[in-house]
């Protein structure tokens, strides 16, 4: 079935760029997407990307599609400590059934 | 306030004491979906439903029931629940399928069973 990874735990300083990567197997995904997950909260939609896009920005979000090696990535500039949380990487190919990575950790240090 | 709730938030139970984790949302949606979330392994998808009286298996349906006679509800059942049930469990709910997929979560379930 379709996969997804992404590593387990990325740190930062405060102020510095955060890149976060995922890879997706599916190569028929027509969503790709962020979601962010606080402690002890549900997990929320940072942002999407339709397939046919290489590039979305959204004031200090940044999403690359690399759709030839099924890679995805989100690009915090500026990164700020309410920024430490969870964030999966999840793809689409038939609207709401989503497969989800196991979620990246960020940690921003003060 | 739009809203998927979620309930109880915390539960600590004994092996094969049937519970009921009960969701329900207010924002008139079709799809709803129950999630569980273990360390390392993200969200797996233990079911779906796509409307009223329409359910379907996820990725990790054993062990779970769900129903959905109404919209608003759908509560996930364990019949029999087993110390690998033990994790954290959301609900989450969707317009339909024409749409970009995006998923509304409830603030998620945290069961231990001993």
């Amino acid at each position: 079935g379709e996969d997804v990874e992404q590593s387990l735990f990325l740190s930062v300083r405060e102020g510095d760029s955060s890149v976060i990567n995922c890879t997706y197997t599916d190569s028929s995904s027509t969503y790709l997407y962020w979601y962010k997950q606080e402690p002890g909260a549900g997990l929320q939609l940072l942002t999407y990307i339709f397939s046919n896009m290489d590039m979305k920005q959204d004031q200090r979000l940044t999403v690359l599609l690399n759709k030839k090696d099924k890679h995805l990535s989100l690009r915090i500039a500026d990164t700020q400590t309410g920024d430490s949380a969870i964030y999966f990487c999840a793809e689409s190919n038939a609207g709401n059934m989503l497969t989800f990575g196991g979620g990246t950790r960020l940690m921003v240090k003060p | 306030e739009a809203q998927v709730t979620q309930n109880p938030r915390y539960l600590i139970t004994v092996t094969g004491k049937k519970l009921t984790v009960t969701c329900s949302q207010n924002m008139n949606h079709e799809y709803m979906s129950w999630y569980r979330q273990d360390p390392g392994l993200g969200l797996r998808q233990i079911y779906y439903s796509m409307n009223v009286e329409v359910t379907d298996k996820g990725d990790v349906p054993e062990g779970y029931k769900v129903s959905r006679k109404e919209k608003r509800n759908f509560p996930l059942i364990l019949e029999s629940p087993s110390p690998n049930q033990t994790s954290l469990y959301f609900c989450a709910s969707s317009p339909g399928t024409r749409n970009t997929g995006e998923l509304f979560f409830g603030e998620g379930s945290r069961l231990t069973v001993l």
